[in-house]
């Protein structure tokens, strides 16, 4: 296993469309995360899932924004009618059960701008 | 709500100790995290203290916690170039199962 991947690691879009971002998590990993990161900023949690159970959903996260966790493994994370406001690095994070005094692991990332 | 803070730069010749601070607000936190963000790259656990513990080694890094003033540090000694990139303060509200709140991040230059 490799740890988490995302795709794609660049995405640049129109104003007004839809993106879809993948995350693969490590595969014995039942909990996956994802986060937003802005330039100069921290990263910011936007909502997570335990096995295909999506537990919490961030204020952050308006109704342009879906996640789905369909079997369990892979997520997708979908933003509709994007805006300017949406570019950033679109981080998302796998970990076994436990709560996070178990490592997350992270992905690289993917960067969105919105043009 | 809560909150963290850190200080945006901190830069040390190749060979010192650098010690990067954190202070948090919610006096709940469970877990306090130290990740290292390298360029272009996602973020890498360096280390978490329980809150019930004072201090932390593993290698190089050493964790102090200072629970009373919600003071949180890195120490990183012998630093080296590879050591140069964001390092984020993070902690656990121990409310919701999957919300980190992070800090800006420090970004740590070490000059040769």
């Amino acid at each position: 296993d490799t740890g988490v991947s995302q795709d794609p690691r660049h995405k640049i879009t129109k104003r007004g469309q839809n993106v879809t971002f993948r995350c693969d998590p490590i595969s014995e990993h039942n909990r996956l995360y994802w986060y937003r990161q802005t330039l100069g900023q921290g990263p910011e949690f936007l909502t997570y899932f335990q096995n295909e159970a999506q537990l919490e959903k961030s204020r952050l996260l308006s109704d342009r924004f879906s996640a789905e966790r369909p079997k369990g493994s892979f997520s997708t994370l979908e933003i509709q009618r994007t805006e300017q406001g949406d570019s950033a690095m679109y981080l998302c994070a796998s970990s076994l059960d436990g709560g996070l005094n178990t490592e997350a692991f992270f992905g690289q990332g993917t960067r969105l701008t919105v043009v | 709500g809560e909150d963290v803070e850190q200080s945006l730069f901190l830069s040390v010749r190749e060979g010192d100790s650098s010690v990067i601070n954190c202070t948090y607000t919610d006096s709940s936190s469970t877990y306090l995290y130290w990740y290292k963000q390298e360029p272009g790259a996602g973020l890498q656990l360096l280390t978490y203290i329980f809150s019930n513990m004072d201090m932390k080694q593993d290698q190089r890094l050493t964790v102090l916690l200072n629970k009373k003033d919600k003071h949180l540090s890195l120490r990183i000694a012998d630093t080296q170039t590879g050591d140069s990139a964001i390092y984020f303060c993070a902690e656990w509200d121990g409310g919701s199962q999957g919300n980190l709140i992070f800090g800006k991040g420090t970004k740590l230059s070490v000059k040769p």
